[in-house]
């Protein structure tokens, strides 16, 4: 079956420092993968996209940016992060884009909460 | 330019009643419709689905309504529990393309 790893869970980090969160798909190959933010209270906002390995869309201008080194890895950096920064980051994966599959919906992480103070 | 309204974006119901979630897309090329439920520090999980072929789908006490004709979509929960009490989003993908998210519906059912 197929898992999404996401780590850390909690993270604290001052103004100024750099970001480095995680996630990996297990169970499946050649995943859409997909960086979420939320704003507490708030809805989904999509951060970045990959369909393949190097393959990254932004959807947002921000000093954020991501990387896809590996089929089923996918990290979120930042050189030096900003308070509204601050939220809850979610990694997601879907069946890859074209392919035919009945369920197409997203398997969601279980979040980085991060606060920058 | 928001592609799916969904409404109320809050919503208060009593243990039993009916809870019903509202969401409208514009994309003729969405042909699968997802809801998620996530639980206040986790992530969201998909809950239900349905394709456009169908005008109904049914999991337990939770219904989805899908009218194609006049691109709207509804979640409804059956006799509504406390541990429903969480925040509900409907999404619109297409297979050629990204999901598109409603803003989300915090539900809470009160004993």
């Amino acid at each position: 079956s197929q898992t999404i790893h996401q780590w850390p869970a909690t993270l604290v980090q001052p103004v100024g420092s750099p970001l480095s969160l995680e996630c990996t798909v297990e169970g499946t190959s050649n995943p859409n993968l997909y960086w979420y933010r939320q704003a507490a209270g708030r809805g989904l906002q999509l951060l970045f996209y990959s369909v393949g390995i190097g393959q990254i869309s932004s959807e947002v201008p921000q000093n954020l940016s991501a990387s896809r080194p590996q089929d089923r890895q996918f990290i979120l950096s930042s050189k030096k992060l900003l308070l509204s920064d601050s939220g809850f980051y979610l990694c997601a994966w879907s069946v890859h884009t074209g392919s035919y599959f009945l369920n197409y919906g997203y398997t969601f992480g279980s979040g980085t909460r991060l606060t920058v103070v | 330019q928001q592609q799916v309204k969904q409404s109320p974006q809050s919503l208060i119901v009593q243990k039993g009643g009916i809870s019903i979630i509202n969401c409208a897309y514009e994309n003729t090329a969405f042909d699968y419709f997802p809801w998620y439920q996530q639980f206040p520090g986790k992530g969201p999980a998909l809950l239900i689905a349905i394709r456009p072929d169908v005008s109904e789908k049914k999991e337990g006490r939770f219904t989805i309504s899908f009218n194609k004709s006049a691109k709207q979509f509804s979640l409804h929960i059956m006799d509504s529990q406390p541990g429903d009490s969480a925040t509900y989003f409907c999404a619109a993908n297409s297979r050629a393309g990204k999901s598109t998210f409603g803003d989300g519906t915090t539900l809470t059912v009160k004993p």
